[in-house]
């Protein structure tokens, strides 16, 4: 079955440009995470949903950052201005729900990621 | 910033040995998680602890969750060349919707 994919997969930008990073997550899946990672880093925690409604953006970095999901299933996240300490891998992260005591449908399925470049 | 802290950075072994890495916390998390990422591609899991001083495993993979719960080990047993990548820890916290991983481990193997 179909993973999490993101697109584009690379992302060249020049500093000030906008840009909109695209997430398809596993049919079916309620929740919807995004997470930076900057080089030899582990990922960060920015945004997530629970179907249509962002229920946490207290980890992006500023209000140049938005995501979105409007019908519940694709995301998007928008980064307006970009700046050089942009540049990073931009990952999604898909999960059934959350159920108490059944932890397995917590499981976050990682897409390959959108690698961002600001120039 | 993250506040997990793994260990090593990197490792460099011979084909067939075992390696161990391990992850430690500053604050209490209640489910610990061991992913892989290799280049190019995003964080797989690979084993998921819910239980203090629970130790589970995957194959030649063996992770153990601290009693205090705030650190966890994860070990890999006779090591083979598609084990390369980068190893993360990661907690889940309390509502289940946020990961906070720790910096990674490096393994480069030899064969």
């Amino acid at each position: 079955g179909a993973g999490v994919s993101q697109s584009p997969r690379y992302k060249v930008a020049k500093r000030g440009q906008d840009v909109a990073l695209r997430c398809d997550p596993i049919s079916g899946h309620v929740s919807l995470f995004w997470y930076q990672q900057a080089l030899g880093q582990g990922p960060e925690f920015l945004t997530y949903f629970q179907n249509e409604a962002q229920l946490d953006k207290s980890g992006l970095p500023s209000d140049r950052f938005f995501a979105e999901r409007p019908e519940g299933s694709v995301s998007t996240l928008k980064i307006q201005r970009t700046q050089q300490e942009d540049s990073a891998v931009y990952l999604c992260a898909s999960s059934l729900a959350r159920l108490l005591g059944r932890r397995i449908k917590e499981t976050q399925y990682f897409g390959p990621g959108t690698r961002l470049l600001v120039l | 910033g993250q506040q997990l802290n793994q260990s090593p950075q990197s490792m460099f072994i011979q084909e067939g040995e075992d390696v161990s890495m391990n992850c430690t916390s500053s604050s209490i998390f209640n489910t610990w998680l061991w992913y892989k990422q290799d280049p190019g591609e995003g964080p797989v899991l690979l084993i998921a602890l819910y239980k203090a001083g629970e130790l589970t495993s995957n194959g030649r993979l063996t992770a153990q969750f601290g009693i205090t719960r705030k650190d966890s080990f994860l070990n890999i047993s006779a090591s083979i060349p598609s084990d390369v990548g980068i190893y993360f820890c990661a907690g889940l916290n309390n509502a289940g919707n946020m990961l906070t991983f720790g910096g990674g481990t490096r393994l480069m193997v030899k064969p």
